[in-house]
């Protein structure tokens, strides 16, 4: 089946530090990929997608690349801010499935 | 502006009762979604629908029922059956795998059910 598993958190980290998230992910066929983020009492919202291997996605200084010979899409980030402090989703979508398979979520937190 | 709206933002259940959590979309999607979160927790799937007047149960349907009669509405409704409703509820919708399947999904601010 389809699934996608997610570094485990917290992952607490000092301003401008590098940031690296993992995920892999299987399922069949070739999925899409997506990272979510969710700030404290709210929604979820889109960071960044990529559709098709070798693909890079990046908005707001986050970048994640579609490697489709490992599996993965790990999230990035050169310099975080305490305003990134959330949690955040890895994702993927499939043809002719309209279900939407999250990992678990990581919790990041930025100490100032 | 395009969107999809949940309310109440906070709702209090007592011991027994029914509730009905709202959700509206107008970004004229057909697939819509309602997933629980508890503390500290992931997303779990509670029902999902791809058209009007048909859902499929997720993996914790149970104690739980909706119904999708107009396009842009999907409500849940909490029953007494479910013995640890405490929790944020979030509804979301995007295209249909169909129309999509790339294509990403949009979020409500969610629902915060706590049982008094």
């Amino acid at each position: 089946g389809n699934s996608v598993t997610q570094m485990e958190g917290p992952v607490t980290l000092s301003e401008e530090a590098f940031l690296t998230i993992n995920c892999t992910y299987t399922a069949t066929g070739y999925p899409s990929l997506f990272w979510y983020v969710q700030y404290p009492g709210e929604g979820l919202q889109l960071l960044l997608k990529a559709t098709k291997a070798d693909d890079k996605g990046s908005n707001k200084g986050f970048e994640a690349t579609y490697r489709k010979e490992t599996t993965s899409f790990h999230l990035e980030k050169g310099s975080v801010q305490v305003s990134d402090s959330a949690v955040y989703f890895c994702a993927l979508t499939v043809n002719r499935d309209d279900k939407i398979i999250f990992g678990k979520g990581t919790r990041l937190h930025i100490l100032p | 502006d395009g969107g999809i709206t949940q309310s109440p933002k906070y709702l209090f259940r007592k011991e027994g009762q029914n509730v009905t959590l709202s959700c509206e979309q107008n970004l004229n999607h057909d697939a819509m979604y309602w997933y629980r979160q508890d503390p500290g927790q992931g997303l779990r799937l509670i029902y999902y629908s791809h058209i009007v007047n048909d859902f499929q149960k997720g993996d914790i349907a149970e104690g739980y029922s909706v119904s999708r009669e107009k396009k842009e509405s999907f409500p849940l409704t909490v029953t007494s059956a479910q013995k640890n409703p405490t929790a944020f509820y979030l509804c979301a919708s995007r295209l249909t795998a169909g129309q999509g399947w790339d294509t990403e999904a949009f979020f409500g601010q969610g629902t915060r059910l706590t049982v008094v």
